[in-house]
């Protein structure tokens, strides 16, 4: 099964400031990258897909890089509305497979 | 829109079974798998598998082999999942998600309690 190692593990941040989360693959996972935000008490939700593709309705102020076994989500003036955590999944091989998450906390 | 509706709480015993809905709306049914991820309490997210909703075949990830069932109304475009035999590490929150290999659109999730 391909790993997906997640860091840091909480992340402390101001509003405003710009930050990057990481997202490894123990194999290469091609572009088949997938960042998911989710709320408290909420259903995930897609914020970018095959690595760097930009969803509808979702703020510019995300965005995502990589290829192969290394991807990175950007937010780019993180806004308190982002304090959520983040998940990285993998959709190149079965199963697929998620992160553990990376969680936006105020600083 | 596109709207994946989840049906409500459950809470069971062990040995017992739940069989939870996931109704699709606002798009084909079948042009679009269906995935189920479970979120035990406090956790991250696991892939349970997927159903092909043209077809009817169901994948399993291993962990989710053999008490849990995918299974499909198409006529009226809902997904089911049953889990048989439960225990009290069933105990989670399950969604369906829409999607092929990102899941685009999810069920409002289904609190799932196994308790004595």
């Amino acid at each position: 099964d391909v790993v997906l190692t997640q860091s840091p593990a909480t992340l402390s941040v101001t509003p405003g400031e710009r930050i990057s989360l990481s997202c490894r693959a123990s194999e290469s996972v091609d572009t088949y990258l997938h960042w998911y935000q989710q709320k408290p008490n909420e259903s995930p939700r897609l914020l970018i897909k095959y690595a760097s593709q930009s969803i509808s309705g979702i703020p510019s102020r995300f965005s995502g890089s990589g290829s192969g076994t290394d991807f990175t989500l950007s937010i780019n003036g993180v806004e308190l509305e982002d304090l959520s955590i983040y998940y990285c999944q993998q959709g190149n091989s079965l199963p697929h497979t998620f992160g553990a998450g990376t969680k936006l906390e105020l600083k | 829109q596109i709207q994946l509706v989840q049906s409500g709480p459950e809470l069971k015993k062990p040995g017992e079974s739940v069989k939870i809905s996931c109704k699709a709306s606002g798009y084909t049914f079948t042009d679009y798998a269906m995935h189920w991820v479970k979120q035990a309490p406090g956790k991250g997210l696991k892939w349970m598998g997927w159903i092909n909703t043209y077809t009817g075949k169901p994948t399993y990830a291993d962990d989710f082999k053999g008490r849990f069932v995918f299974s499909l109304e198409a006529s009226a475009s809902t997904a089911n999942l049953q889990i048989s035999n439960l225990k009290n590490e069933d105990t989670a929150t399950y969604f369906c998600a829409r999607g092929t290999t990102g899941f685009d659109y999810w069920g409002q999730g289904v609190m799932v309690t196994v308790s004595s």
